[in-house]
């Protein structure tokens, strides 16, 4: 079956550090891949997308490219700041599955001032 | 537009009773999912509704959990009887279609606590 492996956390970084939260798949057919985040007291958003190999999504200065040959799709930001302190979840969804969504075990980021 | 709406936020029982989540999802959204997320985990889905059928409820323990999408919009969610194990957070989404391209939203969750 199909399954998603995030780095584990906690990660704590400083306000403008560099960040890389990694993230791997195993998937049976050719997967869409996702990030979502979900803040403080709030549901989980779609932060970034990727629908096929090489593809980059970006938003909000996050930046992940869809590496078929490794099965990697790590997330990155160059600068962090206070207010993206979140759980970030990587997710991948099988059109092969109706579209099901697999999704990893979150990684707490915290960035401190 | 409002989002996917949950209600209650939070709930506290005993095991063995009955509990019950409602979800609202956006208007227009045909599809609607239900997750359950366990303490440091990845939401899990349950049940995937298209309007009001259920198209996929291979992952939702059918001796104790029942879902229903009357009318096709608003959804709910019953557990009974509920054991301790059954602590999560149970979320609702919602999206205007099926397939990658469609982007799911989520809802705030419930946050179940069996004591």
């Amino acid at each position: 079956g199909n399954s998603v492996t995030q780095m584990e956390g906690p990660v704590t970084l400083s306000e403008e550090a560099f960040l890389t939260i990694n993230c791997t798949y195993t998937a049976t057919g050719y997967p869409s891949l996702f990030w979502y985040v979900q803040y403080p007291g709030e549901g989980l958003q779609l932060l970034l997308k990727a629908t096929k190999a090489d593809d980059k999504g970006s938003n909000k200065g996050f930046e992940a490219t869809y590496r078929k040959e490794t099965t990697s799709f790590h997330l990155e930001k160059g600068s962090v700041q206070v207010s993206d302190s979140a759980v970030y979840f990587c997710a991948l969804s099988d059109l092969t599955n109706a579209g099901k969504s697999t999704f990893g075990d979150g990684t707490t980021l915290t960035v401190k001032p | 537009e409002a989002g996917v709406v949950q209600s209650p936020r939070y709930k506290i029982i005993e095991k063995k009773q009955p509990v019950a989540f409602w979800c609202n999802p956006i208007s227009g959204h045909n599809t609607l999912y239900w997750y359950r997320q366990n303490l440091g985990q990845g939401p899990e889905l349950l049940i995937r509704y298209e309007n009001e059928e259920a198209v996929d409820d291979s992952q939702l323990p059918k001796d104790r959990f029942s879902a229903e999408r009357l009318k096709g919009v608003d959804s709910t969610l019953k557990i009974q009887p509920a054991e301790l194990g059954d602590s999560a957070v149970y979320l609702c989404a919602s999206s205007s279609g099926t397939g990658f391209s469609y982007e799911q939203y989520f809802g705030p969750g419930t946050r179940l606590t069996v004591t």
